[in-house]
């Protein structure tokens, strides 16, 4: 079945500095990919779709200028964390829209915990 | 008001045999579910997804079973072993959303 790697699975950083987190689609190309967030004991939340070649698009409340998302190859989306402080600690998780062989659609990332120290 | 729903918050198996999660949902438009582990003083682990027009999906020892009629999930893992005992989580939503039960903690007794 299809594939999505995610990477790390997990990230210690000090405030202040930015943190770079990969989303790959191994055996399929992936169109769009989606960003979500969850917080402690929360939903997991949308935070942006990413498609490849063109600007993401993030749900409202989300600072684009903080969270850079690149979607530069139909197999690779990158989050950045930018100036990461310890609000911004949470688990990150992306998808990839694409077709498997039974024509499911969204594949998920293994995810990634993020701590903000 | 509770979308997902794990009613037993802990299970207790021996090893090798079989464990069974379950999750119940309340959306019908709901159509992407996911189960997640999660062991002490780390980040979840996503473990398997199904979407909604399939009722079974295997992963190795995991296998994730569906009736939507029942807005009903389940998370078997077959054999069990000591190192799956976590903290196991079914989410299920949209593109847009997921929503998190609150947990079955899963004990593997060797």
């Amino acid at each position: 079945g299809a594939v999505v790697s995610q990477h790390p699975s997990w990230v210690i950083c000090k405030s202040g500095t930015s943190v770079k987190i990969e989303c790959r689609s191994l055996d399929f190309q992936a169109t769009t990919m989606f960003w979500y967030r969850q917080f402690p004991k929360q939903s997991l939340m949308l935070m942006a779709t990413s498609n490849e070649g063109s600007k993401a698009t993030y749900e409202q409340g989300v600072e684009k200028d903080k969270f850079l998302i690149n979607h530069a190859s139909l197999t690779l989306s990158t989050l950045t964390v930018t100036s990461a402080h310890p609000e911004d600690s949470s688990f990150y998780i992306c998808s990839a829209e694409g077709l498997g062989a039974t024509n499911e659609k969204l594949f998920f990332g293994s995810g990634t915990q993020l701590s903000v120290l | 008001d509770q979308q997902v729903k794990q009613n037993s918050p802990s299970l207790s198996v021996q090893e090798g045999r079989i464990s069974i999660l379950n999750c119940d949902y309340t959306n019908s438009m709901f159509d992407y579910f996911l189960w997640y582990k999660k062991y002490p003083a780390e980040g979840p682990t996503f473990l398997i997804s199904i979407s909604s027009i399939k009722d079974k999906n295997e992963d190795g020892r995991f296998t994730v079973f569906l009736n939507k009629s029942a807005k009903h999930l389940s998370l078997h893992i077959v054999p069990s072993q000591p190192g799956d005992s976590a903290v196991y989580f079914c989410a299920a939503g949209t593109f847009s959303k997921f929503y998190f039960g609150s947990g079955t903690k899963l004990n593997v007794k060797p």
